[in-house]
């Protein structure tokens, strides 16, 4: 069975562009969540979706970050700019149900230059 | 508020002995899910153990175990007979069933086993 699905695996990019990571969930999980790792700050989470709809984004760092999820199969994360504080590794996790296990991605590693 | 406290940064031990790492969390909820996570050197995070609060029964997988104590608010993990292929960063993490969906995370504990 194919797990969670994140591309691009690595981004190299230069402040100032715009970076779209990418989300395949787990086919039948109606929740989607978004991490983000860095030394500093450990695992964190950034915004959590159920059934499509976002539920909690309060773990967005600000307005330069969006996610959508247009569809139970697919869902993104914008920053737009990026900054070099936003190189990190980004995580996207899906579950079947709010409170069940959630499996993660390979992640996706940021360099902002 | 909650909290997980994985108080080991880093430990090293040889191949063939067993191995605990530690796990404390704070919740006031009286319903909650703790998990472990294993992240390897290819940056993955591999799922491997949920345990609801009304479960405190120990649970072994193969070289793993786990040991849930409510009274002391722990949940620790044990390898037996390491190998190479435990060096990994485990993670312990924390889920309420109250309020928002969310993994609260401990800054995880580097096991490297040496040959």
């Amino acid at each position: 069975d194919a797990g969670v699905i994140q591309s691009p695996r690595h981004e190299v990019t230069e402040m100032g562009q715009e970076v779209t990571l990418r989300c395949k969930p787990i086919s039948g999980h109606n929740s989607l969540f978004w991490y983000r790792q860095t030394m500093m700050r450990g695992l964190e989470l950034l915004i959590y979706f159920n059934n499509n709809v976002p539920i909690d984004d309060s773990g967005m760092p600000e307005d330069r970050f969006s996610a959508k999820m247009p569809n139970a199969s697919f869902s993104t994360l914008k920053i737009q700019p990026s900054e070099p504080r936003d190189s990190a590794v980004y995580f996207c996790a899906s579950s079947f149900g709010g409170q069940e296990t959630q499996y993660f991605g390979p992640g996706t590693r940021l360099l902002v230059l | 508020a909650q909290k997980v406290t994985q108080a080991q940064t880093e430990i090293s031990v040889v191949e063939k002995e067993d191995v605990t790492l530690d796990c404390v969390y704070e919740t006031r909820d009286t319903t909650y899910y703790l998990f472990w996570y294993k992240q390897p050197p290819s940056g993955e995070l591999v799922f491997l153990i949920r345990r609801n609060s009304f479960d405190e029964q120990n649970e072994i997988s193969g070289r793993y175990s786990w040991n849930f104590q409510k009274s002391t608010s722990s949940f620790n993990f044990t390898i037996t007979a390491s190998q190479v292929v435990d060096s990994a960063v485990y993670f312990c993490a924390l889920s309420e069933a109250r309020g928002a969906n969310n993994l609260f995370f401990g800054t995880g504990t580097r096991l490297t086993v040496i040959p």
